[in-house]
């Protein structure tokens, strides 16, 4: 069985540009999260998807982020514009329930670098 | 809210030493608490868990036991591998509501042969 993949694996863009990641989830997993970890800092929360629904975004850190999971199945996360402090480790993870003894899969994460 | 402390390193040991990586949480209610681990250049992988307290994870030679009364999911190895090198994050998962896993900071260990 396929885990969540993730793309880009890593990209360089300059700041003021667009990227956008994209994640896919395990197959039959009505939950997806994104996850970002800035370097050196907490893996932190940004947003829940409960089929293509947010269910809380309570973690964008502002509008220049835009998720978005178009018939429940894969997500993509826009940023634009990019800023320098928008660098950073991105994680998508999915699960099949939202009970707390359920595991959460994560990706290999999207690198990003803005410069 | 929920927190997750762990200490910060980098942690350096040679082959064969024991290891501990000490996390406390602070979280309402009974949460579930994780070990993930993200090797050089890969994702971050599900080490070990427990759901409840008294409840002991374990996996490839780690284990971490669910204290409620110290609120610690401290993480051990009796002999460490220069495989085991990678960066350690201690999670946890409130019970009950939608799902949002708190990390701590993550602790970066290397292990010398």
């Amino acid at each position: 069985e396929a885990g969540v993949t993730q793309f880009p694996s890593h990209s360089v863009i300059e700041k003021g540009q667009t990227v956008t990641l994209r994640c896919d989830p395990i197959s039959g997993h009505d939950n997806l999260y994104w996850y970002r970890r800035v370097m050196g800092k907490e893996i932190k929360f940004l947003l829940h998807f409960v089929k293509e629904s947010k269910q809380d975004e309570s973690g964008m850190p502002n509008n220049r982020f835009l998720a978005e999971r178009t018939g429940g199945t894969y997500s993509t996360l826009k940023v634009q514009p990019a800023e320098l402090e928008d660098s950073g480790v991105y994680f998508c993870a999915s699960s099949q329930g939202t009970r707390s003894g359920n595991t959460i899969y994560f990706g290999e994460g999207s690198w990003l670098t803005v410069v | 809210g929920n927190s997750v402390t762990q200490m910060e390193g980098p942690v350096t040991l040679s082959e064969e030493a024991f290891l501990t990586i000490n996390c406390t949480y602070t979280a309402t209610g009974y949460p579930s608490l994780f070990w993930y681990v993200q090797y050089p250049g890969e994702g971050l992988q599900l080490l070990l868990k427990a759901t409840k307290a008294d409840d002991k994870g374990s996996n490839k030679g780690f284990e971490a036991t669910y204290r409620k009364e110290t609120t610690s999911f401290h993480l051990e190895k009796g002999s460490v591998q220069v495989s085991d090198s990678a960066v350690y994050f201690c999670a946890l998962l409130n019970s009950g509501g939608y799902q949002k896993v708190t990390f701590g900071i993550g602790t970066k260990l290397q292990v010398i042969p």
